[in-house]
């Protein structure tokens, strides 16, 4: 089966650090993106990882261990437009098709 | 570049009803790919296009199908609505590894 699971909410303070945590298990691997969704709106891009490692890119980093299949998205200096649903999202297959498996979202809040 | 773009961006129907939604790729981008969005389900993929011809499928009935012209522009369309069909439909296109979203289309079924 395919199986993507992170965490429901999450609440952190502004200028601190959230690390929000994804296990996966799928039929194949190509690759783990994570993707940030404000409410009402479209999600948008923030990372991909295909290698183990941590690809950072300003306030965010994320990380991945295929080996564990795990990834974490790390979002530092936490500002109150951080407040969104995180998706993580594997691409399973390794063929030429191109199919993402969303986790369910974390929903972090930032509080003053 | 403009983004993806969807249209109509809101839509009420009834049961029964069909409807066909739009996506336009950002420029140069081949593939397209449509996702339904729901609080209960979360997001999950519908179809994926490339060069006119659907790559991959998920697991949804019948009713749900889809198109890619030679523009690279997409439609989907849903027939005989239920109500579980409402949702927000978002579509998204691709370079090699990363896949951009459009703003989505909110079908609301009554």
């Amino acid at each position: 089966g395919q199986n993507i699971d992170q965490p429901t909410e999450m609440t952190a303070t502004e200028g601190a650090i959230v690390q929000i945590n994804c296990t996966y298990q799928t039929s194949g691997f190509n690759g783990l993106f994570w993707y940030q969704q404000h409410a009402g709106e479209a999600p948008t891009f923030l990372s991909y990882n295909v290698l183990d490692g941590l690809e950072e890119k300003g306030r965010f980093s994320s990380f991945l261990s295929r080996s564990k299949g795990y990834s974490y998205l790390l979002l530092k200096e936490l500002q109150m437009k951080d407040s969104a649903s995180y998706l993580c999202a594997v691409r399973g297959l390794r063929d030429s098709s191109y199919k993402l498996i969303f986790g369910s979202g974390t929903r972090l809040l930032v509080r003053p | 570049k403009a983004g993806v773009t969807q249209t109509p961006r809101y839509l009420i129907k009834t049961r029964g009803q069909q409807v066909t939604l739009s996506c336009s790729p950002i420029s140069g981008h081949r593939s397209v790919s449509w996702y339904q969005q729901t609080p209960g389900q979360g997001l999950q993929f519908l179809f994926e296009y490339f060069s006119e011809t659907q790559r991959n499928k998920g697991n949804f009935p019948g009713r749900f199908s889809g198109r890619q012209f030679s523009n690279s522009r997409s439609e989907m369309n849903v027939s005989t609505l239920e109500l579980g069909d409402s949702a927000l439909y978002l579509c998204a296109s691709r370079t090699r590894d990363t896949q951009y979203f459009g703003p989505g289309t909110r079908l609301t079924v009554l």
